[in-house]
């Protein structure tokens, strides 16, 4: 079957602006993370649901992020007032028990 | 808190040289232990895992790692590597006792193992 999908690939906003990143989960997985990546270093978790709750949001730097996944499969993260710090690549991924992650392509978010 | 150590930024060798990859990781709690590898234009994908058992886990592309609890490592090997195995590797951990299904990993910063012909 089909695997994680993320959507836009790629995306350039200028700074102030919003932007919304989308998830698409395996069918089925009920465990979803989002990670951001900055250049050079690993992945940082960011939140996790489980089904439709988001049940850790620790990772969230500040109150312009935020996630939802109203219907437990798809999930959005949004960043209000971007900045430029914003600027990584986010990565989603998803699993049924957790132990073992798929990761999608990841979006590449850069703020002008 | 967690943290994971991946000593070697980069890692050059020549095809069909053995090669290692060094993590190293900082826990108060037991954890689960991951590879991860990052082909060019593609996303993360898992090598190989530890969670119990045998401290000797292998991949099917010839990889292995070693738990040592010790010494808190969880170096990656491979006695062989071919031009295809260049990539980003990523060393990871997660808390045991996560409470639930919220097993987050902690990265390392990655190495880049580049094979030459």
């Amino acid at each position: 079957g089909a695997g994680v999908s993320q959507s836009p690939r790629y995306k350039v906003t200028k700074r102030g602006q919003d932007v919304a990143l989308r998830c698409d989960p395996i069918s089925g997985h009920v465990s979803l993370y989002w990670y951001r990546q900055a250049l050079g270093q690993g992945p940082e978790f960011l939140t996790y649901f489980n089904y439709e709750a988001q049940q850790d949001k620790s990772g969230l730097p500040n109150d312009r992020f935020s996630a939802e996944r109203p219907e437990g499969s798809i999930s959005t993260l949004t960043i209000q007032r971007t900045e430029q710090r914003d600027s990584a690549m986010y990565r989603c991924a998803s699993s049924t028990t957790g132990l073992e992650q798929f990761f999608g392509p990841g979006t590449r978010l850069t703020v002008l | 808190a967690q943290s994971v150590t991946q000593l070697d930024s980069q890692v050059p060798v020549f095809e069909e040289a053995p090669v290692e990859l060094r993590c190293n990781y900082s826990s108060s709690v037991s954890v689960y232990l991951f590879w991860y590898v990052q082909y060019p234009n593609q996303g993360l994908q898992l090598l190989l895992k530890y969670l119990s058992g045998s401290t000797l886990v292998e991949s099917i592309n010839g990889f292995e790692a070693e738990f040592n609890k010790s010494q808190t490592s969880f170096h990656l090997r491979k006695p062989s590597v071919h031009i295809s195995d260049t990539a980003e590797y990523f060393c990871a951990v997660s808390d045991q006792r996560s409470g639930g299904s919220n097993y987050k990993l902690t990265f390392g910063k990655g190495t880049l193992l580049t094979v030459n012909p």
